[in-house]
Order: structure tokens, then sequence, then C-alpha cells
């Protein structure tokens, strides 16, 4: 069964705007952490944020946030006022038996999402 | 700040050829995993070694082989290469289990 299920292949959005990326995720463990990459044409694999199973609020780095909901299973990233350096692939990832943030278990990636911002 | 060195960044090879893929974690970073991407496709895990030990195998053919070296990197052996081994190889380091990942090497085989 996936693990990581992001059903959006491609996304666009306008300069400025803010667009949201879906994320689902599957695990029988209670720890957990979550992850978003960007893959941009040019290959290099960029960590934009992470959320622990336990975190109670949503975590935010700059302009990404992480809208996560637990009961849903569910850790969508918020890119608010994209810019056109935005377009690139954008993966989610999970690594079980995450404890506090710390654990060395290996990352399983979702299918990625193109995303194209439109000037 | 420095981040994973991989080496070479891109490498072709023939059918029946090996190829070594090199990582140089991040300094003082204890752990090291790799990562296999195809075109199209979402990063595939192979293996991971912590303080110099195997600590987690992934989908990795048994031609392949890797190893941590006593100073951290580590090389991702390749033999008897197919036309389904191109793909970009991820090395990434950890050492509080944020992972940070390498430039990749681009592996084409012909």
């Amino acid at each position: 069964a996936q693990k990581i299920t992001q059903t959006q292949p491609g996304m666009f959005v306008q300069e400025k705007e803010a667009v949201t990326l879906d994320c689902t995720y599957d695990t029988s463990d209670q720890s957990y952490g979550l992850f978003w990459y960007k893959q941009p044409s040019s290959g290099e694999m960029i960590f934009l944020i992470y959320q622990g199973s336990y975190d109670e609020q949503n975590a935010t780095e700059g302009r990404y946030s992480l809208n996560f909901q637990k009961a849903r299973k569910s850790a969508n990233l918020v890119i608010s006022a994209s810019q056109l350096g935005d377009s690139a692939m954008y993966f989610c990832a999970m690594r079980e038996g995450d404890a506090g943030g710390t654990s060395y278990g290996k990352l399983t990636f979702g299918q990625g999402t193109i995303l194209t911002v439109h000037p | 700040a420095a981040g994973v060195i991989q080496s070479p960044r891109h490498l072709i090879k023939e059918k029946r050829e090996t190829a070594t893929l090199k990582c140089y974690p991040i300094p003082r970073h204890d752990t090291v995993y790799w990562y296999q991407q195809g075109p199209g496709q979402d990063p595939q895990f192979l293996i991971s070694f912590y303080e110099k030990m195997q600590s987690d195998k992934g989908s990795i053919p048994d031609r392949f082989s890797a190893q941590q070296f006593s100073d951290y990197h580590s090389e991702l052996n390749m033999s008897s290469l197919e036309l389904g081994d191109s793909a970009l190889y991820f090395c990434a380091s950890s050492l509080w289990g944020q992972q940070f990942f390498g430039p990749g090497t681009r592996l084409t085989v012909l």
C-alpha cells in the first residue's frame, strides 16, 4: 500500500498567490515525521519544512507552512506569495519511528507534484 | 556551511560495466543514506549506514553493494550495470535526524 500519496500530478498558480499541495500518509506508528522537499529542474533535493507527529503547532518556515491534520492523516504544504522560482517538483516524505524529531530512519516519498508558477 | 558532496556528478557507463559512486557527508554527521531516483519517479531508499555499520536496507539489487569508511564517507558500488540502473543517485547525511541531500550523481547506462 502506498504510504505517501500526492494526488496532484501538476498544479498551476499565479505569481504572488498562495497554493496548497496535498499530501496524505498512512502509518500505524505513533511517532513519525513528515517532510516536504523541493526538486528544481537541476535535480537537487532541497529541504523545505518538517512536522513531527507530536508537534501541536503547524510548522512554518518563511513562506512555507504545513497544514497538519493528524486525524485525517494529511500534511499539506502551503506556499504563500508564490514566486517564479517556486516552479519545481515538490515531494512529500515520511519517516517512521521519529522521537522528538530525532530518528535515523529512511524517508518514504510520495509521487511528487509539479508546480508551475505563471507570471 | 558545508554540504554533502557527491562524486562524480555525472557518469556514463556501458551495460555490464561497474560504477562506484562516492559520498562525503557533512562533517560530524554519523548517518549516510543512499536513494535512487529513476526518470520521472520519486526517490527510493537503497541503504543506510550509522557509525559505519549498515543500519537499514531497502530495494537495493544484489549487484549493488555499499559501505561507510572510517572517515564516514560512503561508496556505492554497482556491478553488471543494466539500462534500468540509469537514474539520479542521491546521498543524504544526518546527525540528529534531519536528512541533508547531496546534489546527486546522474548515472547513464548505455
